[in-house]
């Protein structure tokens, strides 16, 4: 069984479409978290929750909004996606900040 | 605010040796947590170690161990034995605070170790 699993792996679309990105974890995690990945490999926070309450809210543009509609659950829906939104995005969970992160392993998205 | 620093964006190492890789973090925090993630090319983020800034002891993971310098807020990474399935890249990463806190991590550097 996979510990935090990302659908879909790849994602290819165009300019302006609207599309989610589906996270689930099954460790039992009460915190999870969004990451983007640039293309110079730079991963940074997009967002956290805790037991579906949002936590941490970086600078990220309103087209970006994540829903949890449990704890083991963490989905990011990007609304008219634009060319710089390419890029990959991490799902991850943590219990407590101790141990680390688990993370899923990523979804490439492209818009073109 | 907290920083982390890698200055190596790329290094590699023959089969068999050993190397050492550079990470660098800035905070006033007293009790926090680093970590060295792996990032081999099929994208999956591995935590290869951890250590516990309030432990003076170095952390080890097999091949894989610290020298955590807390005064000098440095924390290096040293393979040793190095085979080819270490190529990846490899980031160093900062985390305080409670449930929630967030993984800081460096910009990477990238590890290729040659047959």
């Amino acid at each position: 069984d996979t510990a935090v699993s990302q659908t879909p792996k790849y994602l290819v679309t165009q300019m302006g479409n609207d599309k989610s990105i589906k996270c689930e974890q099954n460790l039992g995690h009460d915190t999870m978290y969004w990451y983007k990945q640039d293309s110079k490999k730079f991963l940074k926070i997009m967002f956290s929750y805790n037991n579906k309450e949002l936590i941490i809210n970086e600078t990220v543009p309103n087209r970006f909004s994540p829903k949890s509609p449990d704890k083991a659950h963490l989905n990011l829906h990007i609304n008219s996606l634009e060319l710089g939104d390419s890029a990959v995005y991490f799902c991850a969970s943590s219990h407590g900040v101790s141990y680390g992160y688990t993370f899923g392993s990523g979804t490439r998205l492209t818009v073109v | 605010a907290q920083t982390v620093t890698q200055s190596q964006p790329e290094m590699s190492v023959q089969e068999a040796e050993t190397v050492t890789l550079s990470c660098t973090y800035d905070t006033s925090e007293n009790n926090y947590y680093l970590f060295w993630y792996k990032q081999p090319p099929s994208r999956q983020m591995i935590l290869v170690i951890r250590q516990e800034a309030y432990k003076q002891q170095n952390a080890t993971e097999n091949r894989f161990s610290v020298n955590f310098q807390k005064a000098a807020k440095s924390f290096s990474l040293k393979i040793s034995d190095s085979q080819l399935g270490d190529t990846a890249m490899y980031f160093c990463a900062f985390i305080y605070g409670n449930q929630g806190g967030k993984l800081i991590f460096g910009q990477g550097t990238e590890l290729s170790v040659k047959p």
